[in-house]
């Protein structure tokens, strides 16, 4: 059974700095990983899909790796911003099929 | 371009009062449709799964069921409540052979009580 850890659960950083958000799933048998956003009270938006043939994804200020061999994906946020608060998700499917399995996010509050 | 609706935002209910939760999708045809729960302190499960009209599968043995009666229509239901039926409710969107990439609406809190 797939399992997705997401480390650290809450992160609290000043404005201005990089940071780290880490996940590690136990099947490294992928197909692809995504990394999504969620605000408050809100849906899922996405942000990065990674497909198992790639090592890594950018838009704009976040990149995301992915070494599937050791089953850990990381998103990178360079230069926070306050906009950037909110709880990130990692998710990742076995096969081409719909099976989402989510980690518990962590929470990320940037202060200005 | 394609949007995603889920109502009401907010409910609270008390135990033993049914349920029916609604999400509808637009500007697109044949979407895959997804119900997902968050709980506290636990990541997004899939509850159901459809591939069409009348088409439902159940990831999770629970007190909850799911019906599409139209294209793009889904609904999500409970006869009775429990208190372990709270959380936040999402619907999601797909389509084609691209199932994992999920599209989903802004949610419905709901609290039993």
């Amino acid at each position: 059974k797939q399992e997705v850890t997401q480390i650290p659960a809450a992160l609290s950083v000043p404005e201005g700095e990089n940071l780290v958000l880490n996940c590690s799933f136990t099947d490294s048998a992928i197909y692809n990983l995504q990394w999504f956003r969620q605000d408050p009270g809100k849906g899922l938006t996405s942000l990065l899909l990674i497909q198992s043939s790639q090592r890594e994804q950018t838009s704009g200020r976040l990149n995301a790796s992915l070494d599937k061999s050791s089953g850990r994906s990381t998103l990178y946020i360079a230069a926070s911003q306050p906009g950037d608060s909110a709880t990130y998700l990692c998710a990742v499917t076995l096969g081409s099929n719909y099976k989402l399995t989510f980690g518990k996010g962590t929470l990320l509050t940037v202060n200005p | 371009s394609q949007t995603i609706h889920q109502w009401p935002a907010t409910l609270v209910q008390p135990v033993g009062s049914p349920l029916s939760l609604e999400c509808t999708v637009e500007g697109t045809s044949n979407p895959n449709l997804y119900w997902y729960r968050q709980a506290a302190g636990r990541g997004l499960q899939l509850l159901f799964y459809s591939v069409g009209i009348g088409q439902i599968s159940s990831e999770v043995p629970q007190n909850l069921s799911a019906s599409r009666p139209q294209d793009r229509q889904f609904i999500l239901s409970s006869k009775k409540l429990l208190l372990s039926d709270s959380g936040f409710y999402l619907c999601a969107w797909s389509k084609g052979l691209a199932k994992n990439i999920q599209y989903f609406g802004a949610g419905t809190r709901l609290s039993v009580l």
